[in-house]
This record gives C-alpha cells, structure tokens and sequence, in this order.
C-alpha cells in the first residue's frame, strides 16, 4: 500500500500568516491526491482534489501543488475559522485509499 | 445534500453491529460510498468502498472478512455490517460520497456526521 507522510506534524501560526503543508507518497501517485480539513467534532471537508483543483465553495486562499510524490497545500493568509487538522488522501493505488497522519494548524 | 449515519453504540468483543447511512440530494444511484473511520483522538482510516453499481467492492485488509459492506437503491441507503468486533474497530464511522458520478476517482465531497462504535467488555 502507498503511505502518505505529512510535515510538520504540527505548526503553530498566526492570523495573516503564509501557512504550507506537505504531504509525501512512498510511490508516485500521478496527481491522484486530496487535502481535506477537519475542525474538532466535525467531519472533513474536502478542500482541494486532483492535487490542485478547488472544490466549489472553498476560499482561494486554499491552494495545492504538487504531482508525483511530492505536494504541498497552502493557505497564502490565515484566517480564524483556518485553525483545524488537515489530512491529505491518496487514491492512485485503490483499493485502498490512504489518509496522510495530519498536520494540526494551531494558533500561535 | 445530506449523510445520516445510525446504528453505532457499545457492544461487546465479538458480537456484530450492523451501522446505516441514509443519504438524500443527490441521485444514489449514481455515486460510489464509502465508509471511512476515525479512532478517538486518530487519523482517518479508509474501512470500505461499494461502487454505484455495486459491481465493485472494496475493503480495508484490518476489516476484510468481517465487515461487509452493502447498498439498498430503493431506500437511498448505505449500510455496514461488522462482525467479530474488536477493541482495535472503535471509532467514529463516517459515510462518504465519492465526489464524480460512475467513475472510480474516490474524493469525498460529502460526509455524515458519525456514528460511533465502542467495542469493548
């Protein structure tokens, strides 16, 4: 199975801040990579698919790059309502799909 | 769009618990679902996966051969049988909707809020 590893495991910013995470396949996955967000107590919501595109309704300061084994997301300014756990999901070798650990967005 | 997730509580190692998913506002008939977990203070895991046509289903290699995933298209329903429960199968079960119609690219646009599962004695 592909892995997914995600760096930092943690980071603390604050409001207006340039925020990036990373997200690593053990193989290459072609572009086949999703960033989902999730705020405690709630579901996740899928913020950016096929590597780069975004999904309806997210604000364009979310951004994803990235193809191959390598991707990273960005959020060019922090916001409030940004503070949450972000995980990226791999589906290029399906079954299964596979969740990166997280990356916990915390207020500085 | 709406996911409602049923069935979860406490049961004992061994026993089985049959979780639901009622989904509306969309066409069901026409998306892949799936089920993916989450352990108290973990990650997300991945559990299981029924195409839209049901011609294809998938499982996690933690819960294959004891969970068995189905569809009910006349009651836009989505449902989870887990048997031989473990302490290791606790969690929050999330229902998730593939987001493009038919095909096999499995982002999940949409999700319920959970049902939890507490296996233990």
């Amino acid at each position: 199975d592909i892995q997914l590893t995600q760096s930092p495991s943690f980071l603390s910013a604050s409001v207006g801040d340039r925020v990036t995470i990373t997200c690593r396949a053990s193989q290459g996955i072609r572009s086949y990579l999703a960033w989902y967000q999730q705020k405690p107590g709630k579901a996740p919501k899928l913020l950016i698919y096929a590597a780069s595109t975004l999904q309806s309704g997210v604000p364009s300061r979310f951004s994803g790059s990235g193809s191959g084994t390598d991707f990273t997301l960005t959020i060019s300014s922090l916001q409030p309502e940004d503070f949450a756990t972000y995980y990226c999901q791999q589906l290029n070798s399906y079954p299964p799909v596979t969740f990166g650990p997280g990356t916990k967005v915390d207020i500085k | 769009v709406q996911l409602v997730e049923s069935g979860g509580g406490l049961v004992q190692p061994g026993r089985s618990l049959r979780l639901s998913c009622a989904a509306s506002g969309f066409t069901f008939d026409d998306y892949a679902m799936h089920w993916v977990r989450q352990a108290p203070g973990k990650g997300l895991e991945w559990v299981s996966g029924i195409s839209w046509n049901s011609g294809k289903i998938d499982y996690a290699d933690s819960v294959k051969g004891r969970f068995t995933i189905s569809r009910d298209y006349a009651k836009n329903s989505l449902y989870l049988q887990m048997n031989s429960l473990r302490a290791e199968d606790t969690a929050l079960y999330y229902c998730a909707k593939a987001k493009f119609p038919i095909g096999t690219q499995y982002y999940f646009d949409y999700w319920g809020r959970g049902t939890l599962v507490t296996v233990s004695s």
